[in-house]
């Protein structure tokens, strides 16, 4: 069985661009969570989304904003790009909402604003 | 709200040594408890977890158990490869079921 997918691997762009993120989950995995990576804030929490509705949002700016399509597949997007937002983004998914599921995470896709 | 704090790295071993990886929580309830792994330049590999207290959780050498009691899940392995060079991190799943919280991460480099 496919791991979690994330296109594309790595980016960049310039500030005041926007990016969007792409995931798709484990087939039968109907939840989707958006993790963001960087070295000084370490690993924080996005957005959690189950059959396309999301569940719970993290400390985040409206920038960052996410979906979830009916097929479970989830994009990411990240308007008005700042330096800070550089970082590693992860996707992670699992089968169902009971707490038991085990989460499992992509490969990231790596972000540079320059 | 939920916290996650480990030992600050890096920790350097060499190949055979015995690990020890401490964490602590602080969370309501009784949340699941996590170690996942993060090889250079890679994503989050989930590497063992507990559901509930006193639970052992367990994989390729390494061992945590779910300690109410002093809120910890360290991570102990008994002799460490030079493959398990990497960064690990403790994480706590929320009541919700629906949020992760990390720790800081600890680097690991074993040394042969």
């Amino acid at each position: 069985k496919a791991g979690v997918t994330q296109t594309p691997r790595y980016l960049i762009k310039t500030r005041g661009q926007q990016v969007t993120l792409s995931c798709s989950p484990i087939s039968g995995h109907r939840s989707v969570s958006w993790y963001q990576q960087t070295p000084g804030q370490g690993l924080q929490f996005l957005f959690e989304y189950f059959s396309e509705t999301q569940r719970n949002k993290g400390n985040f700016p409206g920038r960052f904003s996410g979906r979830q399509f009916s097929n479970s597949r989830s994009e990411m997007n990240v308007s008005t790009l700042e330096l800070g937002d550089s970082a590693l983004y992860l996707c992670a998914s699992r089968e169902g909402l009971d707490s038991g599921n085990t989460i499992y995470f992509g490969e990231g896709s790596w972000l540079t604003v320059v | 709200g939920n916290s996650v704090t480990q030992m600050e790295g890096p920790v350097t071993l060499s190949e055979e040594a015995f690990l020890t990886i401490n964490c602590t929580y602080t969370a309501t309830g009784y949340p699941s408890l996590f170690w996942y792994v993060q090889y250079p330049g890679e994503g989050l590999q989930l590497l063992l977890k507990a559901t509930k207290a006193d639970d052992k959780g367990s994989n390729k050498g390494f061992e945590a158990t779910y300690r109410k009691e002093t809120t910890s899940f360290h991570l102990e392995k008994g002799s460490v490869q030079v493959s398990d060079s990497a960064v690990y991190f403790c994480a706590l799943l929320n009541n919700a079921g629906n949020m992760l919280t990390f720790g800081g991460g600890t680097r690991l480099m074993v040394k042969p």
